[in-house]
């Protein structure tokens, strides 16, 4: 039931875009997305409801296929401080009777 | 306002001891989560309240863990006895409503270390 993340780790230069995935092997309900910079707690970016939703944060926007059960986490234009790791989680089709299951997480360092 | 409290940050201790590890969630939220972060597994719930009440603890992994929540500003997760196994990064998040649209929010964690 744990989503899968890909990519594992990515590396960009400032400036660059990446797109990172995560995918289920059951029909969702709601995504959420979270960033965690090393040795701090997971901060909330962006929650995506069942529909095809996109939305967006600044340079950072994410969309919901719920055909494929999956979302993409879009980060453009990269800066320093979206260095981190990424979490999506993931609700099953059972709105409110099923916790949300973190997937492990996408490393993304942004260098100069 | 105040995020999620937890305490201690840091613990240490021999393999054997007990173990509480505490969490003060934010005013009127009426969920409560405790996750375990390791490297290998990641970020696993372990357990989850609301109003109080444990409603899955499904994720907790044998019965040397427990956990209370005896009011809606205070819970507690108890390992007794501890083993270097156990030694993980504990985080407690808690949230208004369900999880459908409504945000986490996380402490800061316990980074525990059984030796």
């Amino acid at each position: 039931q744990q989503p899968v993340q890909s990519p594992q780790a990515v590396i960009l230069r400032e400036g660059e875009d990446a797109v990172i995935n995560c995918s289920s092997s059951k029909a969702l309900y709601s995504v959420h997305w979270y960033r965690q910079k090393h040795g701090e707690a997971p901060v909330f970016l962006m929650i995506l409801l069942k529909g095809g939703e996109q939305k967006g944060h600044d340079k950072i926007s994410a969309s919901f296929n719920e055909k494929k059960q999956q979302s993409s986490l879009y980060l453009t234009a990269s800066q320093l401080s979206y260095s981190g790791t990424y979490f999506c989680g993931t609700e099953i089709f059972e709105p409110g009777n099923t916790p949300l299951v973190f997937g492990k997480g996408t490393r993304l360092s942004v260098i100069a | 306002d105040a995020g999620v409290i937890q305490s201690p940050r840091h613990e240490v201790t021999e393999m054997g001891q007990e173990v509480t590890l505490r969490c003060k969630p934010i005013s009127g939220h009426d969920y409560l989560f405790w996750y375990r972060q390791t490297m290998m597994r990641g970020l696993e719930l372990l357990i989850y309240f609301n109003n109080n009440v444990p409603i899955d603890d499904s994720g907790m992994p044998e019965d040397r863990f427990s956990a209370k929540m005896p009011n809606a500003s205070f819970s507690t997760l108890k390992i007794q006895p501890s083993e270097p196994r156990d030694s993980a990064v504990y985080f407690c998040a808690s949230s208004l409503g369900d999880n459908s649209n409504q945000p986490q929010h996380f402490g800061d964690g316990t980074r525990l270390s059984i030796l």
